[in-house]
């Protein structure tokens, strides 16, 4: 079966402008969650969607925002970027949270 | 600070040793988790354990999840460069999820 697709790949943006990431989880797969991953704080979570409902919250600041749509394909914004929202953008589906996530290759966003 | 602790941060060994990789909590979890990932690319699952004192092994690693539920460990036998890469713990808990910190392992030929 088809795995957690990421998109795009690679990304390149310039303070100030925003961007739109995309994932398409596993079929079947309602929980879609959001991490970003840094080499300096490593593995952040960003927030949880199940079933389009926003059903948990990490602590970034509003310029971080997402959803997710009836299909479960999610995507995140991020807004007014900094430089410091450089990252690894990865996101990760789940049939139940017992059984562990499977992620995506992730998005490499560079803030210039 | 991190609900999950894994220790050591950081392991350079030679082709061939053993190691331990711990993960603790003084939380319970539902279940556990090991992962592995290569740089750039995303974390992959290796293991879920759920059942307190259960052992599961793949090839040369073994995987434990303690008696309380509340910590882990991974033991690798005859580690391979092949091995390399950042291995990270986490646990589910009423519907949250939760990461360590991950251990850099680095296997040198």
């Amino acid at each position: 079966k088809a795995g957690v697709t990421q998109t795009p790949r690679y990304l390149i943006k310039t303070r100030g402008q925003q961007v739109t990431l995309s994932c398409s989880p596993i079929s079947g797969h309602r929980s879609v969650s959001w991490y970003q991953q840094t080499p300096g704080q490593g593995l952040q979570f960003l927030f949880e969607y199940f079933s389009e409902t926003q059903r948990n919250k990490g602590n970034f600041p509003g310029r971080f925002s997402g959803r997710q749509f009836s299909n479960s394909r999610s995507e995140m914004n991020v807004s007014t970027l900094e430089l410091g929202d450089s990252a690894l953008y990865l996101c990760a589906s789940s049939l139940r949270e017992v059984y562990g996530y499977t992620f995506g290759s992730g998005t490499r966003l560079t803030v210039v | 600070t991190q609900l999950l602790e894994q220790s050591p941060q950081f392991l350079s060994i030679q082709e061939g040793e053993n190691l331990t990789v711990y993960c603790n909590s003084s939380s319970v979890f539902s279940s556990l988790q090991w992962y592995r990932q290569e740089p750039g690319e995303g974390p992959v699952l290796l293991v879920t354990v759920v059942t307190g004192g259960e052992v599961k092994k793949l090839k040369r690693l073994t995987f434990q999840f303690g008696d309380a539920r509340k910590d882990s460990s991974l033991h690798i036998t005859a580690a391979q460069p092949g091995d390399t890469g950042l291995y990270l713990c986490a646990g589910a808990s009423f519907n949250k999820f939760y990461f360590g910190s991950g251990t850099k392992l680095n296997v040198k030929p």
